[in-house]
């Protein structure tokens, strides 16, 4: 089982440039997320979706905007990339959002914006 | 606001034991989880507590005092794999993880 995975695992942009990350699961997770990590830092929300057709926004929406059109699928996208969204981005997963649900984790996309 | 507080770096011996604290300040609380992340590698989930007390599994334990905001994690019989950062994050009223920023546990032979 693959479990999650996110392309690209790395890539350089330049300052005003669109990009996407993907993400993909093959759990049949309901939930998904779209955190950063930067150094110092805790994992701070994007965003997320608590089921295929809804998504909302997390701690740091701005200049980040997300779709859900299946179960599997939760692309991120950045309109027009600004250095400060230099950092590692991780996908996630999880059955619900309950409780207990435990998250789990991409292997994460390190995105540097020149 | 919220907030998640853990010490920043420790440094234990392999075969011995270390304690990593977590203190919370959160708007609600359902739950807390530990995850360990090894360099350049994703978060993975280590324990959950909701109710006060000991969970224990197998080298690692965590406990839980929810009217204290205080939780550690236990990690017994130190190995050099276990050289990671540990992160702890508190679930919300809203049910959204609230993340501190990490331990990084440093293991000398």
């Amino acid at each position: 089982t693959a479990g999650i995975t996110q392309a690209p695992t790395s890539q350089i942009l330049a300052a005003g440039r669109s990009m996407t990350l993907r993400c993909t699961q093959d759990m049949r997770h309901n939930a998904m997320y779209w955190y950063r990590q930067d150094l110092g830092l805790g994992l701070r929300l994007i965003h997320y979706s608590n089921t295929a057709g809804t998504t909302g926004k997390g701690e740091v929406p701005d200049g980040y905007s997300v779709s859900r059109a299946n179960t599997d699928d939760f692309p991120l996208t950045l309109a027009s990339a600004v250095p400060s969204q230099t950092s590692v981005y991780f996908c996630a997963s999880s059955d619900s959002i309950g409780s207990s649900d435990t998250q789990y984790f991409g292997p994460g996309t390190r995105l540097t914006v020149l | 606001g919220q907030n998640i507080d853990q010490p920043t770096e420790m440094t234990a011996t392999e075969g011995a034991i270390v304690q990593i604290n977590c203190t919370y300040q959160t708007s609600g609380f359902n739950g807390l989880f530990w995850y360990q992340q090894h360099a350049g590698e994703a978060p993975t989930f280590l324990s959950y507590n909701v109710l006060d007390g000991l969970e224990e599994k197998g080298r690692f334990s965590s406990f839980l005092s929810r009217s204290k905001g205080y939780s550690y994690l236990l990690l017994k019989e130190l190995q050099m794999k276990d050289s990671a950062s540990y992160l702890c994050a508190v679930r919300d009223s809203n049910y959204q993880l609230i993340w501190g920023a990490g331990t990084k546990l440093i293991i000398k032979p």
